[in-house]
């Protein structure tokens, strides 16, 4: 398995704020990925993070929102920004193995935005 | 804090009982599916995969079945415990590791 580290679990923000959320990986991955789950509901990706490139971000997701950084291979970070009550939900950070079929999650960040 | 499963469908079963749980998937061209179970507090925890070529994957007290005529996934858990209170989803991997996951079903054990 891999071991992914969130950082922070949680945080409660003001409105306005911006809150970047970092994870860590034990092994280089080539992509990790980044999941909102809202509450109650399911996991939306919000967008896919490769080194050296900037991150590919899916529909109703946009850069200026949710920048990304990927700086090596083990690490990531989403930032949220300009917070507002509708973006509290869940932050989770993905990765798969190499020959691995099998995505593995770090604990999830829980974000709350007053 | 607000648990993850609040708001989505519940199934309840009696302690030892077997549990069906289904979800349905949206993408034909999905090459496979997964199931994962989420604690409160914690990320999803992968279970079981199925590729698009098989039916039927076993695995340890939990089977996996997959029609792709009517594109419906189901996870059967045999003689569920206390321990599989959790909410379970589906995914479907999609060209390049990416997942799309269902609805979610919270699973709720009593005693």
């Amino acid at each position: 398995s891999a071991v992914i580290s969130q950082k922070p679990s949680r945080d409660i923000c003001q409105r306005g704020t911006s809150l970047t959320i970092q994870c860590q990986v034990d092994s280089q991955v080539t992509m990790m990925f980044w999941y909102r789950q809202q509450p109650g509901q399911s996991l939306t990706l919000i967008a896919t993070a490769n080194q050296g490139s900037e991150a590919t971000y899916e529909s109703g997701f946009v850069i200026d929102k949710f920048p990304i950084s990927r700086p090596n291979l083990t690490f990531s970070t989403l930032t949220v920004s300009n917070m507002s009550p509708e973006d509290s939900s869940i932050y989770l950070c993905s990765v798969f193995r190499t020959g691995n079929t099998e995505a593995f999650f770090g604990q999830g960040t829980r974000l709350t935005v007053v | 804090g607000e648990s993850v499963g609040l708001h989505l469908p519940t199934l309840s079963v009696q302690e030892g009982d077997n549990s069906i749980i289904n979800c349905a998937y949206s993408n034909s061209a999905s090459d496979y599916f997964i199931w994962y179970k989420q604690e409160s507090g914690k990320g999803p925890q992968f279970i079981i995969d199925i590729r698009s070529n098989m039916d039927k994957r076993q695995g340890q007290r939990v089977t996996v079945l997959l029609n792709k005529t009517v594109k419906h996934l189901s996870l059967q858990i045999a003689a569920t415990q206390p321990g599989d209170s959790a909410v379970y989803f589906c995914a479907e991997n999609n060209a390049g590791n990416m997942l799309t996951f269902g609805g979610g079903t919270r699973l709720m054990v009593k005693p």
